[in-house]
């Protein structure tokens, strides 16, 4: 089994509908982020947690919400989807101790919205 | 927040050359910088990461070299070959307590057997 495995893979939903993005990892590592992937944009953060009861805002995260539900688990939610958040999505994870700055992602999930 | 550059933004070499590529960042409180590949259909995965103490790390046929006072860092691929082709991301942390990375815009290095 994958360290951080991302549900779904491929998502197509339509615009105004409500969707959600889960991740879930075995590493047991403390630190969890949701990144977006566009085209000639690169990776650009949504929202960072460093534990269950931390969650940050990153570069991006108007139009998204998050929940971590566990230390392993931690989700990205579009209240109210639009077609400019279609994009490749990835979650990610690091042990959080200084020294160990590391990030595992996950496969991604390609997230449309039509 | 922290600016990364990357360039440049797709690279074409003949199997056997070397590929460097290049980033610079803005941030002079920042100490760690990682640099991860991304094969079609996967997530980025690390490959090498270098730390502000040091000006030059190698592992095999890729190496990263750091120039602090000019913010700037690199990685160099020797003898490339065609599983080399993939996107490559370089990546900065902020200083502090505040670890989280940001990415250059990546590049798309393509070899040519």
């Amino acid at each position: 089994d994958a360290d951080v495995t991302q549900t779904p893979r491929n998502r197509i939903t339509k615009t105004g509908k409500r969707i959600m993005l889960e991740c879930s990892q075995t590493k047991g590592h403390d630190r969890m982020y949701w990144y977006r992937q566009d085209p000639g944009l690169g990776l650009r953060l949504i929202y960072y947690s460093f534990d269950v009861k931390d969650i940050n805002k990153g570069e991006i995260s108007d139009g998204y919400s998050v929940s971590r539900q566990a230390q392993a688990k931690f989700s990205l939610s579009l209240e109210s989807a639009i077609p400019n958040q279609t994009a490749l999505y990835f979650c990610a994870t690091s042990v959080g101790r200084t020294g160990s700055y590391g990030y595992t992602f996950g496969s991604g999930t390609r997230l449309t919205v039509v | 927040g922290e600016n990364v550059e990357q360039h440049p933004s797709t690279l074409s070499v003949q199997e056997g050359d070397s590929a460097v590529i290049k980033c610079t960042y803005s941030d002079s409180a920042s100490n760690y910088f990682p640099w991860y590949k991304q094969e079609l259909g996967k997530g980025p995965q690390l490959i090498i990461d270098i730390r502000s103490n040091v000006g030059e790390k190698k592992d095999q046929r890729i190496a990263v070299t750091l120039n602090k006072t000019a913010k700037h860092f690199s990685l160099h691929i020797t003898e490339t070959q065609p599983e080399d082709s993939a996107v490559y991301f370089c990546a900065v942390n902020s200083g502090g307590s505040n670890y989280k990375l940001t990415f250059g815009k990546g590049t798309l290095l393509t070899v040519n057997p």
